[in-house]
């Protein structure tokens, strides 16, 4: 079956250390995804690319690297500069690209990786 | 710019008991309008969507809404609800100025009370 597949389900760092949360898709999406939520903040759009080799920063991308070298990869990369990093993170995935102007199409999650900091 | 407004942070029905969640948004033109249901620990998933035509969109596990143009809502509905619809629910809104991204409200927890 399809889908997004994201690794470690839980992931502990320790202070000034960066930490790669994994995210795979095998859905041939062209768009994928990176949100952060917190208790009461519902979903915040850290990173998101439209396309391999490009990616944009969303609401909440400090702290935060990612990169796209393969269209069912988005690795998100949370580094020191990022002080409260504790959080649930969420890839997504979506058909739609830079070639798809209409923006109908729902996005897939994966089951999310929960980041604590020792 | 777009937002989704969810008034309800948390809400307790009894099983059996019909539901309703509100969602307001804020969009200029036709919005492109998502529930989705999580699980603890879970992602997301997709319940229903409303595009345009009919404003009265039938959903998976029984759940349909209703997009209200005049009250810029799409309130969530269910008429009889089980344990296992308890979870957090999330409206969201396409950003259709470019980016196709969503914007999404804060969530109602759904409690069931047997």
């Amino acid at each position: 079956d399809g889908g997004i597949t994201q690794s470690p389900k839980y992931l502990f760092r320790k202070e000034g250390q960066n930490v790669t949360l994994s995210c795979e898709q095998n859905l041939n999406h062209d768009a994928m995804y990176w949100y952060r939520q917190d208790p009461g903040q519902g979903l915040r759009l850290i990173y998101y690319s439209q396309i391999v080799n490009d990616f944009q920063k969303g609401d909440i991308a400090e702290g935060y690297s990612v990169s796209r070298e393969k269209k069912e990869s988005f690795p998100l990369t949370v580094t020191s500069a990022q002080k409260n990093p504790t959080a649930f993170y969420l890839c997504a995935s979506t058909p739609r690209g830079k070639s798809i102007k209409v923006g109908n199409q729902p996005q897939h999650f994966g089951d999310g990786t929960r980041l604590s900091i020792l | 710019a777009q937002s989704v407004t969810q008034p309800d942070i948390h809400i307790t029905v009894s099983e059996g008991a019909s539901l309703e969640l509100r969602c307001n948004y804020s969009y200029g033109a036709t919005p492109y309008l998502f529930w989705y249901v999580q699980s603890p620990g879970q992602g997301l998933q997709l319940l229903l969507k409303y595009f345009s035509g009919d404003t009265l969109v039938q959903g998976i596990k029984g759940f349909e809404a209703e997009f209200k143009r005049s009250q810029s809502s799409f309130n969530l509905r269910k008429p009889s609800v089980h344990w296992s619809d308890a979870a957090e629910y999330f409206c969201a809104v396409v950003d259709q100025t470019g980016a196709n991204n969503l914007f999404f409200g804060t969530g109602t927890r759904l409690t069931v009370i047997p």
